[in-house]
């Protein structure tokens, strides 16, 4: 199957700084979303980005098909930004998620 | 608009006994899938139904099991319970099967097998 990879795994950030995260996959694929794990497990939607580029607030996301990857940047990042963002992708029939990046907002 | 929910939010079951996971989706979406979050192995893809049929698997033995229903709601079986089944279930809808099409995400059940 695919191989959907994040970097980095873990990101330790000043309340106010920015960041980008990473997704890889291995093979072409027909959607992409990035979505943001709460605490408690639910699972947010941020994006929905098969390709190009959107924007919402302090959030922004880049998916090159053609290259296989997608970025996520978050600019002046807050405390409830913490929490782990995953990438998932389909292929065909079939969806797999990234390995993740959990993030950490110090006041 | 009501989103994706679950039930129950907790189970507790014991190693042999079977759990039933129930899935309502969003009003008009005629996708669901299922997933499970293990500790240490990520969100991994379990049952994929849409319009009352199983569209797809993920690489899971057979007591995984599930259908839905005429309302579109599903439910998720697990026979014959492993102390490994322990994690958080969790379960998205989609407005129906095409590729491009947007998942969303209920808040989970989490299933401990003692």
């Amino acid at each position: 199957g695919i191989q959907v990879e994040q970097s980095p795994p873990d990101l330790i950030l000043q309340e106010g700084a920015n960041s980008t995260l990473r997704c890889n996959f291995s093979d072409s694929v027909n959607n992409l979303q990035w979505f943001h794990q709460n605490p408690w497990g639910q699972l947010i939607n941020l994006f929905y980005i098969p390709s190009g580029t959107k924007q919402n607030g302090r959030l922004s996301a880049t998916t090159v098909a053609t290259e296989r990857y997608s970025l996520l940047y978050i600019s002046s990042s807050q405390t409830t930004d913490s929490g782990v963002y995953f990438c998932a992708v389909r292929t065909g029939n079939q969806f797999y998620f990234g390995t993740g990046t959990s993030l950490t907002v110090i006041p | 608009e009501a989103g994706v929910t679950q039930s129950p939010t907790h189970l507790i079951k014991t190693r042999g006994q079977q759990a039933t996971l129930r899935c309502s989706p969003i009003s008009g979406h005629t996708s669901v899938y299922w997933y499970q979050q293990a500790l240490g192995l990520g969100l991994q893809f379990l049952l994929w139904y849409d319009e009352g049929e199983e569209r797809n698997r993920g690489n899971f033995p057979p007591r995984f099991s599930g259908r839905q229903f005429p309302n579109y709601s599903s439910e998720l079986n697990v026979n014959a319970l492993e102390l490994e089944d322990s994690a958080l279930y969790l379960c998205a809808s989609s407005l129906d099967s095409f590729s491009y099409n947007e998942q969303f995400f209920g808040p989970g059940t989490r299933l401990t097998v003692l």
